[in-house]
This record gives structure tokens, C-alpha cells and sequence, in this order.
């Protein structure tokens, strides 16, 4: 069974960078696309992007200036880095396989995610 | 303002059935795209609920079921039980956005 963990400074400075790092296990990063998901306090999910285990990626037009993912196969991991962070960035973030069913491309839903970690943008 | 509409909530007594809605636009729900449903327990990760045309992933009750009609889509759930107090939230793919998209989410209180 597939799981993902997140992992990264729970405290980012504002103007930084928010790098964090997914770790999949029980199954092979190949074949799949990956996601980044973030929920602000109190508030609803935010798709932020996806990247293929080759390294295509697809972002949320109104992060795209700011993100950017990649993949390490050799270390079934892939991560998120969002330049110039505001407080408007702090959030709860999810990482998530990217799921397909071939009939409905491009439509997708996300299954398994991880359990999340806080990120908090505070001098 | 999310891409999809939810009622910020809904209630329902114990045993009863509850339907939340989640509607959308010419570019997501009502261009045929699926609606997918997510349940999140209070204090932990999203977790997939339904997906595709009232599918349930291994695990998820048949008291949870999803439907569609035109631009919108419906979460069912019956034997209502006190552990289903959860936020829930749909998603879908926008054409335009070339993105996926949620709903604001509706809060689910069991009376």
C-alpha cells in the first residue's frame, strides 16, 4: 500500500524560499504523476501543481511564477520549492498521487495523501 | 472564491440521509468532467471518498454514494452516523485552467 510523508522547515522567513520534500513508499514513483496540495488555516484545499515521475509538471496559474517540482527516482521522492514567500503562503501542506482513469484524461482525483505538514511564513 | 460551489454546511440526526451539492461551469463539471468527493475528519489529511462515476475506494462505505447531473454533482450519505461529522470537499478538472479544482468545502454536524 502506497503511502507519502512530507518533510521540510516547519518555519519559513518571509521572501524565502518553502522547499519541502515527499517520500513514497510502498510502491515506485514511476508511472505516476505527483501532486502538491495546501490548506491555509481555517480555510479549503488548493491544488498548487504536478509533476511526472519523468519531470513534466503542470501549475496552478496563480503559483506558476513562484513554484517549481521535480522528481528523484532514485529516491522515490519528489518536492516543492515556492520562492518569495508571503504570510498568504502559510498553510498546511499535502503531498498526493495523481490519479487517471484513461476515458476521462485529463481528469484526475488524488489518492493516497500525505498527512500534511504546517508550514508557517513568519519573520 | 472557489472554482466549485458547496453549501459552507449541512446537518442531519443520525440515521437520516444528507446530499451535498457541488456545482461548477461550462469549463469543469458541466463539460463532463468528473466530481470527485473527499471527506476530511477533523484535524487530519483529506482522504478520497468517491471518484469517477460513484466509485469507492476500498474501505469506504456503500452508505457513501456520488451522482451527477449536468454542471452538478451530489455526495449521498445515508445511515448517517456521528463519525461522519468530517468536512467534505469536491474536486474536478478545469479545461480553461488546465487545473484541478476544489470546492470551499461544506462542514458536515451530526445533531
Amino acid at each position: 500500500q502506497v503511502q507519502l510523508q512530507e518533510s521540510g522547515p516547519g518555519l519559513v522567513r518571509p521572501s524565502e524560499t518553502l522547499s519541502l520534500t515527499c517520500t513514497v513508499s510502498g510502491g515506485p514513483i514511476s508511472s505516476h504523476y505527483w501532486s502538491w496540495i495546501r490548506q491555509a488555516p481555517g480555510k479549503g484545499l488548493e491544488w498548487i501543481g504536478s509533476v511526472s515521475d519523468s519531470g513534466t509538471t503542470n501549475y496552478n496559474r496563480s503559483l506558476r511564477s513562484r513554484v517549481t517540482m521535480s522528481v528523484d527516482t532514485s529516491k522515490n521522492q519528489f518536492s516543492l520549492n515556492l520562492i518569495s514567500v508571503t504570510a498568504a503562503d502559510t498553510a498546511v501542506y499535502y503531498c498526493a498521487r495523481r490519479r487517471v482513469d484513461p476515458a476521462t484524461i485529463p481528469g484526475n482525483w488524488f489518492d493516497p495523501w500525505g498527512q500534511g505538514t504546517l508550514v508557517t511564513v513568519s519573520s | 472564491q472557489s472554482v466549485l460551489r458547496q453549501p459552507p454546511s449541512v446537518s442531519g440526526a443520525p440515521g437520516q440521509r444528507v446530499t451535498i451539492s457541488c456545482t461548477g461551469g461550462d469549463s469543469n463539471t458541466g463539460a463532463g468532467y468528473d466530481v470527485h468527493w473527499y471527506q476530511q475528519l477533523p484535524g487530519t489529511a483529506p482522504k478520497l471518498l468517491i471518484y469517477g462515476r460513484n466509485n469507492r475506494p476500498s474501505g469506504v462505505p456503500d452508505r457513501f454514494s456520488g451522482s451527477k447531473s449536468g454542471a452538478s454533482g451530489f455526495l449521498a450519505i445515508t445511515g448517517l452516523q456521528a463519525e461522519d461529522e468530517a468536512d467534505y470537499y469536491c474536486q474536478s478538472y478545469d479545461s480553461s485552467l488546465s487545473a484541478s479544482v476544489f470546492g470551499g468545502g461544506t462542514k458536515l454536524i451530526v445533531l
